[in-house]
C-alpha cells in the first residue's frame, strides 16, 4: 500500500499569514495514463471532508484561489496564501493512483 | 444539487451484521465509481471499498476483505455496504462518496459493542 505522510500534523496561523502543508507518498503517484491522482481535502468540524484540489493542482469550482496545490512524483504541497478564520479544520491528502486509496494522517489548522 | 444520503447505521454486537445504504441524486450515478470511506471517532479517514459503474469490479481495504461486500443498484441510484463479522475496530462513521468529484454524504454511524 502507498503510505501518505503529512507534515506538520498541526499548524497555528495568524489570519492573513500564509500556511503550507507537505504530503509525501511512499511511491510515485504518476499513473500510466499520465495523470497524478493526488487530492487535498478539508474537513471542517462536524462536516464531511470537502475537496479543495484534485490531480495535484486543480482547484475544484468554488474553492477560493488562496488555495493552491503543487508537486510531482512523491512530493506534494498545499499552500494557503492568506489564511482566513473559515480555513480551520483538518487537511488531508489522498491518493487514488493505486488501490487501496490511502489518506495522510491529517494536519490540523487553527487560528492564532 | 448533489446529495448522498446514507442510512442503516446502528449499534451491533461483535460478530454481528449490518447493511448500509446510500441514495444518490443530482448526478449520473450509473456512470461513476463509488466508494465507502470511514472515520473512527476522533481519528482520520480510511478508504474501505470502491465499485465500478457497472458493478463488475470491486476493491476493498485488506482489513475488511472477506467480511464486507460493496454493491450497487443503478436503477435505484443506490450504493450498499454489507458488513458481516463486525469487530469493535469497525466502529466508525461510514461515508458514501464519489471521491473524484468530492461528493460525500454526511455518514452513517456504526457502533460495534457488546
Amino acid at each position: 500500500d502507498i503510505v501518505m505522510t503529512q507534515t506538520p500534523l498541526s499548524l497555528s496561523v495568524t489570519p492573513g499569514q500564509p500556511a503550507s502543508i507537505s504530503c509525501k507518498s511512499s511511491q510515485s503517484l504518476l499513473q500510466s495514463d499520465g495523470k497524478t491522482y493526488l487530492y487535498w481535502y478539508l474537513q471542517k468540524p462536524g462536516q464531511p471532508p470537502q475537496v479543495l484540489i484534485y490531480e495535484v493542482s486543480n482547484r475544484l469550482s468554488g474553492v477560493p484561489d488562496r488555495f493552491s496545490g503543487s508537486g510531482s512524483g512523491t512530493d506534494f504541497t498545499l499552500k494557503i496564501s492568506r489564511v482566513e478564520a473559515e480555513d480551520v479544520g483538518v487537511y488531508y491528502c489522498m491518493q487514488s493512483t493505486q488501490i487501496p486509496n490511502t489518506f495522510g494522517q491529517g494536519t490540523r489548522l487553527e487560528i492564532k | 444539487e448533489v446529495q448522498l444520503v446514507e442510512s442503516g447505521g446502528g449499534l451491533v454486537q461483535p460478530g454481528g451484521s449490518l447493511r448500509l445504504s446510500c441514495t444518490a441524486s443530482g448526478f449520473t450515478f450509473s456512470s461513476n465509481w463509488m466508494n465507502w470511506v470511514r472515520q473512527a471517532p476522533g481519528k482520520g479517514l480510511e478508504w474501505v471499498a470502491k465499485i465500478k459503474p457497472d458493478g463488475s469490479e470491486k476493491y476493498y481495504v485488506d482489513s475488511v476483505k472477506g467480511r464486507f461486500t460493496i454493491s450497487r443498484d443503478n436503477a435505484k441510484n443506490s450504493l450498499y455496504l454489507e458488513m458481516n463479522s463486525l469487530r469493535a475496530e469497525d466502529t466508525a462513521l461510514y461515508h458514501c462518496a464519489r471521491l473524484s468529484a468530492g461528493y460525500w454524504g454526511q455518514g452513517a454511524l456504526v457502533t460495534v459493542s457488546s
